[in-house]
């Protein structure tokens, strides 16, 4: 594809409904990352996948957070019962390169979720 | 834990002028990576420039140019001329040569003025 793509734009949520957020990367591309950025703030790291495996989950703030790149190309971030503090813009990224963020990333547009 | 630090929340330049945005980093490694990403409102994030930190020479790329000062820490991005198109978030990232994983600065916003 053109870019790295994210699906949807916008996203609100009841305190307690499940999410899902999808990423579709750069064809090709081996590194994707799954970012957290609050209003006024750098993207936080959440999660990492090299292809199909998921190589550092470290910064996923709890365990109502997953991801997962199936086939080594679309990933998904699913949150489980929403909270307000959830509330954020994720970012997804892509990078040909298999030393993740030691290369260029290639970001898509963002999900603003806001849980209500 | 690696650190990067923005000092200057916002910043604003005349069109055609030169400015400069200040990043430090704290690190006790020797290979590294450091990056300037730029964010338009309402746009998606790309890269600016990238300087690995072997390479003794400071990257540019036309208008943008980087100061970097190993010793320092410091990493200062340069925009010459500055043009409209450059209003922009503007984050300072970093990745040790051993890890796969970037950290972000807060940002500076930059508005160019006409």
């Amino acid at each position: 594809g053109a870019g790295v793509s994210q699906s949807p734009r916008y996203k609100v949520a009841k305190r307690g409904q499940d999410v899902a957020l999808r990423c579709d990367p750069i064809s090709g591309h081996v590194s994707l990352f799954w970012y957290q950025q609050a209003l006024g703030q750098g993207p936080e790291f959440l999660t990492y996948f090299q292809n199909e495996a998921q190589l550092d989950k470290s910064g996923l703030p709890s365990d109502r957070f997953f991801a997962e790149r199936p086939e080594g190309s679309v990933s998904t971030l699913k949150i489980q019962r929403t909270q307000q503090e959830d509330s954020a813009v994720y970012l997804c990224a892509s990078s040909l390169e298999s030393g993740g963020g030691r290369g260029e990333q290639y970001f898509g547009p963002g999900t603003r979720l806001t849980v209500t | 834990a690696q650190t990067v630090t923005q000092s200057q929340p916002e910043m604003s330049v005349q069109e055609a002028e030169t400015v400069t945005l200040s990043c430090t980093y704290d690190t006790s490694e020797s290979n590294y990576y450091l990056f300037w990403y730029k964010q338009p409102p309402s746009r998606q994030m790309i890269l600016v420039i990238r300087q690995e930190a072997y390479k003794q020479q400071n990257a540019t790329e036309n208008r943008f140019s980087v100061n970097f000062q190993k010793a320092a820490k410091s990493f200062s991005l340069k925009i010459s001329d500055s043009q409209l198109g450059d209003t922009a978030m503007y984050f300072c990232a970093f990745t040790s040569g051993g890890s796969y994983i970037p950290t972000f600065g807060r940002g500076t916003s930059l508005i160019v003025h006409p």
